[in-house]
């Protein structure tokens, strides 16, 4: 049963950088894709990236400018930083399991379509002077 | 960018009804949706994926359909601990959220 357990400061002031960490407990680093995504009452559930365990990383668009994912997988974790924090990127952060589950054919390719069905707990940021 | 659009954002029922929430796609996405249902203080659960696969452990009264750019989620007899906040998202190109729909006690 795979398992998330994120943390990270949960206090922030305008300009500085997010940080958070997810460990991954009772499954395989790999295959899957792991992600970020946060909420807030402003603009609900909003993806932020997601990371391989090789370290290719895609990011929403939106934020791409000020966010960098990165992995350890010697010690099954991976990690989210957002520079410049503003009032805006006040929400809960979720890591969460982007789990290949379903497969399509298409030609003569095979793709992978992944679904998150594993999420960790959150957590609280608040950023404020 | 895929847009989501789910409606109502509010559902008002009793346990023992059948309900239904709508979610649209702005582009075709095949059956690359999922449901998940979350309640105060936690993580959003996985409900479905693939549009109608029902996600191992979970009620059957659950259930999804649609392919496309429409889809559902209906839930066959409200039980109490149904009372919650779903959402739907797609997963074809990078991910989106719908904004929610919360299912309240009539």
């Amino acid at each position: 049963q795979v398992r998330l357990q994120q943390w990270g400061a949960g206090l922030l002031k305008p300009s500085e950088t997010l940080s958070l960490t997810c460990a991954v407990f009772g499954g395989s680093f790999s295959p899957s894709y792991w992600n970020w995504i946060r909420q807030s009452p402003g603009k609900g559930l909003e993806w932020i990236g997601e990371i391989t365990p090789s370290g290719s990383a895609n990011y929403n668009p939106s934020l791409q400018s000020r966010v960098t994912m990165s992995v350890d997988t010697s010690k099954n974790q991976f990690s989210l930083k957002l520079i410049s924090v503003t009032a805006a990127d006040t929400a809960i952060y979720f890591c969460a399991r982007g789990f290949p589950g379903d497969t399509a054919i298409i030609g003569l390719s095979y793709y992978y379509y992944y679904y998150m069905d594993v999420w960790g707990k959150g957590t609280t940021v608040t950023v404020s002077s | 960018d895929v847009r989501v659009t789910q409606s109502p954002s509010t559902l008002s029922a009793s346990v023992g009804d059948r309900v239904t929430i709508t979610c649209r796609t702005s582009e075709s996405i095949s059956s690359w949706l999922a449901w998940y249902q979350q309640k105060p203080g936690e993580a959003p659960k996985l409900l479905i994926h693939k549009a109608s696969t029902l996600e191992s452990g979970v009620a059957s009264r659950f259930s999804g359909s649609g392919s496309g750019t429409e889809f559902s989620l209906t839930i066959s007899s409200l039980q109490p601990d149904d009372f919650a906040t779903y959402y739907c998202q797609q997963y074809k190109s990078y991910y989106s959220f719908g904004q929610g729909t919360k299912l309240e006690m009539k």
